[in-house]
């Protein structure tokens, strides 16, 4: 089964740097979410999108952007890189069926940032 | 702000013993709760999902799910080695974020 893949899985950037990281959902879900997870953390929710709306923010800081395309797939983009950033960002996504509910979140294999 | 709360740990239980885990959470309004287990450095991993009061079991594992106590739990019957990972209790409420736990960390002696 398709699953949640992200790109790319591993990424090197310097300060003050621009990256970006994509997501391709699941197939039919409509839902996407964007955590980070620093070593020995759990994850941290940043930012969510439902049907290409954001439906929920976190603690995403005001360096970092993101959205949902026409075709589901979502792209973090992250400026002015911190060495603070360096963590696993993943992605997960769901299907909204309704009257508040959805189905599992599942995840994708993650990027690795190094901000060096 | 939804919060769902465990046990840090670590849980120490030997081989073959049953390992349990629990969560509570604040919130009423969820409908959707699961656990994930995330071996270092990797990804979570769906594990059970719960959306009913009761029990639901898969293998090894069974899910309780008591809405009026706000209350999850995991059982893990048979403990394994390869069973030792962090598990996270998490809740969706509406279609907003998955709302995690901070983890139990398992660790499974044999």
């Amino acid at each position: 089964a398709a699953g949640v893949i992200q790109s790319p899985r591993h990424l090197i950037k310097e300060k003050r740097e621009t990256a970006t990281l994509k997501c391709y959902p699941i197939p039919r879900h409509d839902t996407v979410y964007w955590y980070q997870q620093g070593p020995g953390q759990d994850p941290q929710f940043l930012i969510s999108f439902y049907e290409k709306m954001q439906s929920d923010k976190g603690s995403i800081p005001d360096r970092f952007s993101a959205q949902q395309f026409s075709d589901y797939h979502s792209e973090l983009n992250m400026s002015s890189l911190e060495l603070g950033d360096s963590a696993l960002y993943f992605c997960a996504s769901s299907l909204h069926r309704g009257e508040g509910v959805s189905t599992e979140a599942f995840f994708g294999q993650g990027t690795r940032l190094t901000v060096v | 702000q939804k919060e769902v709360e465990q046990n840090s740990g670590p849980l120490s239980v030997p081989e073959g013993a049953i390992a349990s885990l629990n969560c509570t959470y604040s919130d009423r309004g969820s409908q959707s709760f699961f656990w994930y287990r995330q071996y270092s450095g990797k990804s979570p991993e769906l594990i059970m999902s719960i959306y009913s009061n009761g029990d639901k079991e898969d293998g090894r594992f069974t899910a309780q799910l008591n809405k009026a106590s706000q209350y999850v739990s995991l059982l893990i019957r048979d403990s394994q080695p390869s069973d030792s990972a962090t598990y996270l209790c998490a809740g969706i409420w509406g279609y907003q974020k998955v709302t995690f736990g901070t983890g139990t960390k398992l660790q499974v002696i044999p």
